[in-house]
């Protein structure tokens, strides 16, 4: 099955900073989302994007299918930004809807 | 958007007992999906909810721990059933787009077994 590498498993900023979040998987895929999830457990939809860059305020991603890795850019983070970022994918045929996912980058913003 | 309730949003539960969690969805939708999420981990996928049929369950989750309805296209449940610490968990339902396959989650429901 496919297999999804997130990195770096953890990270810490100083507010205001930059920071790159990258998602390889091991397969072609026809579905990618990063999900955030935050400190009370909800899973907060950020990007689905198979393909292609997005943007969205200060959040970004790039995703290219064709070397199969996405990145998520946050710029000028917050400490809302805090809480872990999720990368899934999935190869959905037919009624196929499985979302693999990885472990996750856990985010912590200071003040 | 599918725009999805989920509740209750936490419990604590005795060990030995049941929890059954709801998950209302504002369109119909043919696909809903249970996930569970240990302390410090990645979601795991319990099963796939079809409407009109048995779920499916992945590898490692059987029915009778975990039984699930799916009575019409907005509604279902997810029974956590003959409780251990060990199920303390986040529990999300989770539903898929038709035509571009995003998927959308609920709050999650938050269970701690004392």
């Amino acid at each position: 099955g496919i297999q999804v590498e997130q990195s770096p498993p953890d990270l810490i900023l100083q507010e205001g900073a930059n920071s790159t979040l990258r998602c390889n998987f091991s397969d072609s895929v026809n579905n990618l989302q990063w999900f955030h999830q935050n400190p009370w457990g909800q899973l907060i939809n950020l990007f689905y994007i198979p393909s292609g860059t997005k943007q969205n305020g200060r959040l970004s991603a790039t995703t290219v299918a064709t070397e199969r890795y996405s990145l998520l850019y946050i710029s000028s983070s917050q400490t809302t930004d805090s809480g872990v970022y999720f990368c899934a994918v999935g190869h959905n045929a037919g009624n196929n809807r499985k979302l693999i996912w990885g472990l996750g980058t856990s985010l912590a913003v200071n003040p | 958007s599918a725009v999805i309730s989920q509740k209750p949003s936490r419990d604590i539960c005795q060990r030995g007992t049941s929890l059954t969690i709801q998950c209302q969805v504002d369109s119909q939708v043919t696909m809903m999906f249970w996930y569970r999420q240990q302390p410090g981990q990645s979601l795991t996928l319990i099963a796939t909810a079809n409407q009109g049929s048995e779920a499916t369950y992945e590898s490692g989750f059987v029915i009778d721990k975990f039984p699930i309805s799916r009575p019409n296209l907005t509604f279902s449940t997810l029974t956590v059933s003959n409780l251990s610490p060990e199920d303390s968990s986040i529990y999300l339902c989770s539903v898929a787009g038709v035509m571009n396959t995003e998927a959308f989650f609920g709050q999650g429901t938050r269970l701690t077994v004392v």
